[in-house]
């Protein structure tokens, strides 16, 4: 199965933007890039996903590298709320696997 | 608004008891899995379903076992509860439909085993 590698924790100022990169250099072609947060207390809450264009929504931005072995969750302005653990999954499309790894804490600084 | 709802958000129980963790969702989803979450392992998959009556093994079916009587419930049993098996229970469903497998999270069963 392909793995994705992140920091294991990250620091923002609150109302600047955070950039949340992941490697995913196993990716293959019909893997699908998953992005999911996990507030304290509460169940992974989804995010965003792309397979090969960048893709925006009210959450966030997905920018999705050329060679798709890497790719970065853009937060365009953080705020307190923000402040989760942020876990970046490679999904094969046909499947039913999602596999977790241990995510990204984002610690947001007032 | 979409939901998935766990049976307890907390449970305490006693090493050799028999553990039921329920799921419902009110999506109308064929897939649905169990997870369990731990500090520094994040989440491993333990079975899912994609169909009534339908199971497949996970990363970490050992000690496990589910039943999926009804498209909307998902249950995930333990047959005999054991101390390593402390630890957070997560149930999640998704659409067949969806290509790229979006997945709608319960908030969570924190089972603790004494």
């Amino acid at each position: 199965d392909a793995k994705t590698t992140q920091p294991n924790s990250m620091e923002s100022n609150e109302e600047e933007p955070v950039h949340l990169p992941c490697n995913h250099s196993t990716i293959s072609g019909t893997d699908y890039i998953h992005w999911y947060r996990q507030l304290p207390s509460q169940g992974p809450e989804y995010v965003i996903h792309g397979l090969t264009s960048n893709v925006n929504n009210r959450m966030a931005s997905l920018a999705i590298a050329e060679d798709r072995k890497s790719s970065t969750l853009i937060l365009h302005r953080a705020t307190l709320r923000d402040a989760a653990v942020y876990y970046c999954i490679l999904f094969t499309s046909g499947t039913y696997k999602y596999i977790f790894g241990t995510g990204t804490r984002l610690k947001v600084l007032a | 608004d979409v939901k998935v709802t766990q049976s307890s958000r907390y449970l305490v129980k006693r090493t050799g008891e028999k553990v039921f963790l329920e799921c419902v969702q009110d999506m109308d989803h064929e897939n649905m899995f169990w997870y369990r979450q731990d500090p520094g392992l994040g989440l491993r998959l333990i079975y899912f379903s994609y169909d009534v009556k339908m199971k497949e093994k996970g990363d970490i079916p050992e000690g496990y076992s589910v039943s999926r009587e009804k498209k909307e419930r998902f249950s995930l049993i333990l047959e005999s509860a054991s101390t390593n098996q402390t630890s957070m229970y997560l149930c999640a469903s998704s659409s067949r439909l969806a290509g790229a497998g979006e997945q709608f999270f319960g908030p969570g069963t924190r089972l603790t085993v004494l």
